[in-house]
């Protein structure tokens, strides 16, 4: 069984700083990477779609590294904002009909 | 429609109800899933529609839990007899292709009193 866990489990950093959170997972034969965020009492919202042939991907202050390799991914988040706070969520889409979520980073940007 | 819809957006049942919650794809979406979130806890699986497959049930904690998909599109998953521990969120997503992205959307929040 596929099993993802993300590190660390809750980061709080002043507004402006750059900021990496990690995502590993234990099985390497994975068909894509997709990172979420999910604010309190909402539901999840995409961030960025990695593809298992592909190694990153960008979208505005954010960018997505994957490693299959070893079983990792990074989302960098650049110059960090209030409105960046909320619980960050790896997913890794394996074989078979599911995809299997890391239990998230909890960010909270200071202003 | 331009999300996946959900509803109801909250939900308080009395223990031993049975509630219907629902889920509206994004057209032409041929994959579905319904997870549930529990208070501090992951996102749990409960089960997976693909086009006119037979679903993946693997997920569903009890046979208390069922759902269907008509037409391909909307989804239903009714709880029978509800139980405190039936309290969570349930979100539902969906997909263009099996393992090409998925859209989330906002869940249900089902509270058993």
């Amino acid at each position: 069984k596929q099993e993802v866990t993300q590190i660390p489990a809750a980061l709080s950093v002043p507004e402006g700083e750059n900021l990496v959170l990690n995502c590993s997972f234990t099985d390497s034969a994975i068909y894509n990477l997709q990172w979420f965020r999910q604010d309190p009492g909402k539901g999840l919202t995409s961030l960025l779609l990695i593809q298992s042939s592909q190694r990153e991907q960008t979208s505005g202050r954010l960018n997505a590294s994957l490693d299959k390799s070893s079983g990792r991914s990074t989302l960098y988040i650049a110059a960090s904002q209030p409105g960046d706070s909320a619980t960050y969520l790896c997913a890794v889409f394996h074989t078979g009909n599911q995809f299997y979520f890391g239990t998230g980073t909890s960010l909270t940007v200071i202003p | 429609g331009a999300g996946v819809s959900q509803s109801p957006s909250n939900k308080v049942t009395e223990k031993g109800k049975d509630v219907e919650l629902r889920c509206d794809p994004i057209s032409g979406h041929t994959a579905l899933y319904w997870y549930r979130q529990s208070l501090g806890q992951g996102l749990e699986f409960l089960i997976y529609f693909q086009g006119n497959s037979a679903p993946d049930k693997s997920g569903l904690p009890s046979d208390r839990f069922s759902a269907e998909r008509t037409g391909g599109s909307v989804s239903t998953l009714t709880i029978q007899r509800t139980q405190q521990e039936d309290s969570a969120v349930y979100l539902c997503a969906s997909s263009s292709r099996q393992g090409y992205g998925y859209t989330f959307g906002s869940g249900t929040r089902l509270t058993v009193v």
